[in-house]
């Protein structure tokens, strides 16, 4: 089935850093996402990319959709304490397909 | 709040019973997913709705799992005969299907099976 690579599994930053965070695939997508989940809370969507190549910013928060189609990368600057949390990527054709997470913990 | 709402947050029970989920999607959605998420994994896709209409499954959805959503509103995700492998995060999500790729998810139902 189609899977997901999500790297790094976890960072470890201090306050202020730049955070950059990617998901590779063997398929293509016609949709990248990428999601925010805190401890017992549901994922919170963070930016939707639709077109290849598509660059999007949402604040500190900028991601992109990869030419291939087949990898997306989120960036986030500056990054302040309530960025910690776990962040997915997730794919689309026709159902969501998720990485497996990238763990982001800041250091005060 | 206007948001996905699901009902119960945790659920602990003993193996062998069974148990149902609901979820609430946010109200001018018409489509509604339901996910699986273990521990340290991103969520799986379970199945999905259209209206009240159920149109894909993954094979995680053995004959023991049944979900619905009979006036194309709210959702119920039940599990039969619970088993310790069953123990994950139950999460539900919602979207337009003029938009169907942004997925708005709810706060899940843990389950721990005994």
């Amino acid at each position: 089935g189609q899977q997901l690579n999500q790297s790094p599994q976890s960072m470890f930053i201090q306050e202020g850093e730049d955070v950059s965070m990617n998901c590779t695939s063997s398929s293509i997508f016609n949709t990248w996402l990428w999601y925010k989940q805190d401890p017992g809370e549901g994922p919170v969507l963070l930016i939707a990319l639709y077109k290849a190549g598509e660059l999007t910013s949402n604040g500190r928060l900028t991601a992109q959709f990869g030419i291939t189609r087949k990898d997306s990368f989120l960036n986030i600057s500056a990054s302040i304490p309530s960025d910690v949390g776990i962040y997915f990527c997730a794919g689309q054709l026709s159902k969501l397909v998720f990485g497996q997470g990238t763990r982001l913990t800041i250091n005060p | 709040d206007t948001g996905v709402s699901q009902d119960p947050r945790h659920k602990i029970t003993k193996r062998g019973q069974n148990v149902t989920f609901r979820c609430d999607p946010i109200s001018e959605h018409n489509r509604l997913y339901w996910y699986r998420q273990t521990l340290g994994q991103g969520p799986e896709f379970l199945t999905y709705f259209q209206n009240e209409a159920q149109l894909e499954k993954s094979r995680l959805l053995s004959d023991r799992f049944s979900a619905e959503r009979p006036k194309g509103s709210f959702s119920t995700l039940e599990i039969q005969r619970t088993e310790q492998g069953d123990s994950a995060m139950y999460l539900c999500a919602s979207s337009l299907s003029l938009y169907g790729n942004e997925q708005f998810f709810g706060p899940g139902t843990r389950l721990t099976v005994l």
